[in-house]
């Protein structure tokens, strides 16, 4: 099955710096890759997300990047706040209609005023 | 936006017992997850349900796992019996086929 990995569990960035979080995946048939942000003690809400035919999306001050060749996809966000802060996962989904979503472990990001 | 709601919030119960969490999805969605997420850790798929069936079930989706929506009502993961190792938060999802949107989680804490 698929195995995301996300490979940076912690980041710190002060606050206006961008911050970046990667994320690979091993199924090649994986074709849809949103991110998701949850805050201390709360669900998961949608950030954004990216579809296999397209390798860049932007929307405000987040960036996503695919590299479909090297299966690796990143957030970027830009002009960091400090309620940017929180735990972002990345995740990988086949086009299988029902789209199982496969998680990466998450990456915490602390935004220092 | 769209809300899953999911009750209750919080349950505690004794190791072997059953235990159902509902899960009131977006209304026109069409898919519904269930996901296991321990200590703030990485979500796991459990399980996902389309037209009534299971679609597919990872392997943690043990025999002792149940999922139902009766007549378009709540979405239900039922465990039966519950084990020590069934302790984490439960996040219910549904969606159209696209984004999920994601209920507040049951905290499930067996004993």
């Amino acid at each position: 099955g698929e195995k995301v990995e996300q490979h940076e569990s912690t980041l710190s960035v002060r606050e206006g710096d961008s911050a970046v979080i990667n994320c690979t995946y091993t199924d090649t048939a994986s074709s849809y890759f949103p991110w998701y942000k949850q805050e201390a003690g709360k669900s998961l809400h949608f950030v954004i997300d990216i579809r296999s035919n397209v390798d860049r999306k932007q929307s405000q001050r987040l960036t996503v990047l695919l590299d479909k060749k090297a299966k690796r996809f990143s957030l970027h966000i830009t002009a960091t706040q400090p309620e940017d802060s929180a735990i972002y996962f990345c995740a990988a989904s086949p086009n299988t209609g029902y789209q199982n979503f496969y998680f990466g472990k998450g990456t915490s990001l602390t935004v220092i005023p | 936006g769209p809300k899953v709601l999911q009750i209750p919030s919080h349950q505690i119960i004794d190791m072997g017992q059953m235990v159902t969490l509902n899960c009131d999805p977006v209304s026109n969605h069409l898919y519904f997850y269930w996901y296991k997420q321990i200590l703030g850790q990485q979500m796991e798929f459990l399980v996902n349900f389309y037209n009534g069936k299971v679609m597919e079930k990872s392997k943690l989706f043990k025999d002792q796992f149940s999922v139902e929506r009766p007549d378009g009502s709540y979405f239900t993961l039922k465990i039966q019996p519950t084990a020590l190792e069934d302790s984490a938060v439960y996040f219910c999802a549904s969606s159209w086929g696209g984004e999920q949107y994601f209920g507040p989680g049951t905290r499930l804490t067996v004993l």
